[in-house]
């Protein structure tokens, strides 16, 4: 099984529709991050979280909502989905101590908005 | 602001080439570099950090090395196979006060094609 888990893997929705991506983790990692992905641009950093209360905007926030449910689920919403936000979305993980900073992703959710 | 940047954007060679994979980057107040390999349709998976402090990191047929004087990192695959044909990214998490130094930057990759 997969140490860093997205649901739904592929999502097709219509405008204004809202929209839950699920993210789940078995590293035992405090940190959690919501990255998107389009074609031709690098990863933008979305949303991310130090611990269950402490969440942070990142980069590309307007839009998007984050909710950290437990330390292992962290979950990203789109209120009314614009076509705009057609892309692929990570979660990634990164232990606090150790090799810091080492960043552990999710295999990505496909997100069409038409 | 940090900027990554990635050349090329593509690259094709035959199998049991050494090759390598160049990643520049604008700030050289980095606190890592981490390279990744990205399949079609697939999530990012880490294949080496590199500290700051750390001049370069080996695992198996690749070796990654960093010099942040001169803002470049380079990727050494030996031996390349059918199997390495992927996207390979970069990305530089800068050395920022306050909430920017969490963030990381990412370059947009250079995509491998290892011909059999």
């Amino acid at each position: 099984d997969a140490d860093v888990t997205q649901t739904p893997r592929n999502r097709i929705t219509k405008t204004g529709k809202r929209i839950m991506l699920e993210c789940s983790q078995t590293k035992g990692h405090d940190r959690m991050y919501w990255y998107r992905q389009d074609p031709g641009l690098g990863l933008q950093l979305i949303y991310y979280s130090f611990d269950v209360k402490d969440i942070n905007k990142g980069e590309i926030s307007d839009g998007y909502s984050v909710s950290r449910q437990a330390q292992a689920k962290f979950s990203l919403s789109l209120e009314s989905a614009i076509p705009n936000q057609t892309a692929l979305y990570f979660c990634a993980t990164s232990p606090r101590q150790g090799r810091t900073g080492e960043l552990f992703f999710g295999e990505g959710s496909r997100l069409t908005v038409l | 602001k940090q900027e990554v940047t990635q050349i090329p954007a593509a690259l094709s060679v035959p199998e049991g080439e050494n090759l390598v994979l160049n990643c520049s980057f604008t700030d050289s107040a980095i606190y890592n570099l981490q390279w990744f390999r990205q399949d079609p349709g697939k999530g990012l998976t880490s294949l080496l950090l590199i500290q700051s402090s750390q001049r370069e990191q080996t695992s198996g047929r690749l070796n990654a090395s960093l010099d942040k004087s001169s803002g470049r990192s380079t990727l050494y695959i030996a031996a390349s196979q059918p199997g390495d044909s992927a996207t390979y990214l970069c990305a530089v998490r800068t050395a920022y006060s306050g909430a920017g130094s969490y963030q990381l930057t990412f370059g947009k990759g250079t995509k491998l094609s290892v011909i059999p």
